[in-house]
């Protein structure tokens, strides 16, 4: 059974990054037929899907456009995890964010969530 | 604003049959596989409906989708008091390159 677990709230400051990490247990970051996604919500934008990375051979990655200028994800193979790093937050960010993954049925097919961390962006 | 368009709201009484639609284009819905997640507030959105048409295991046969051309829609019937929530559409969208979710259906049981 795939678990993926993120850590508790976060209050930050506007203009500060974001780094969040999703521990990954029953499959691998590098597994060859999954992918890792960070997805957001707010009762504002509903769900919004910001990216994801994926292992096949090399390392690949796919950003939201409106994204594209701040955020990284990057796994950590050592520990079976994946990050998520957003700059210059605002308090448009504030949101729960999900680490997800897609499996082998396509990128829409986002089957086991996180239980979500609270993001509060605020001065 | 979100590329898949959903209603706002929806309602029914219990025992009732509901529809949610979602409308795209032919680089998202129309050219991809949708599927159909349930959001209860203070939790993880849950998949319901994957390829268009098909419950992972768990899912209740209550609930089905469908998808022709560039729309799709999300079928609740025999409706319960637990299915009040949010539900998403979902697609790729290959002109953005990335994964499109509608702006979510609050469902009222009344």
């Amino acid at each position: 059974q795939v678990q993926l677990q993120q850590a508790g709230p976060r209050l930050m400051k506007p203009s500060q990054t974001l780094s969040l990490t999703c521990d990954i247990s029953g499959d691998s970051v590098s597994s060859n037929v999954a992918a890792w996604n960070w997805i957001r919500q707010s009762p504002s934008r509903g769900l919004e899907w910001l990216g994801r990375i994926y292992y096949r051979s090399n390392w690949y990655h796919q950003y939201a456009v409106s994204m594209k200028s701040r955020i990284l994800i990057s796994p950590d193979t050592s520990k079976n995890q994946f990050s998520l790093h957003l700059d210059s937050v605002t308090p448009e960010d504030t949101a729960v964010y999900y680490c997800v993954r897609d499996g082998p049925l396509g990128p829409e097919m986002l089957d086991y969530w996180g239980q979500g961390t609270l993001v509060s962006v605020s001065s | 604003q979100s590329v898949l368009t959903q209603p706002p709201s929806a309602s029914g009484t219990p025992g009732q049959r509901v529809t949610i639609s979602c409308s795209g284009s032919y680089s998202n819905v129309g050219g991809h596989p949708v599927c159909w997640y349930q959001h209860l507030p203070g939790t993880a959105p849950k998949l319901l409906i994957y390829s268009n048409d098909r419950r992972p295991s768990g899912v209740p046969d209550r609930f089905s989708g469908s998808k022709s051309g560039t729309s799709a829609s999300l079928t609740i019937s025999g409706l319960q008091s637990e299915d009040e929530a949010s539900y998403y559409c979902a697609s790729w969208d290959d002109s953005l390159n990335g994964q499109e979710f509608g702006g979510g259906t609050h469902l009222t049981v009344l």
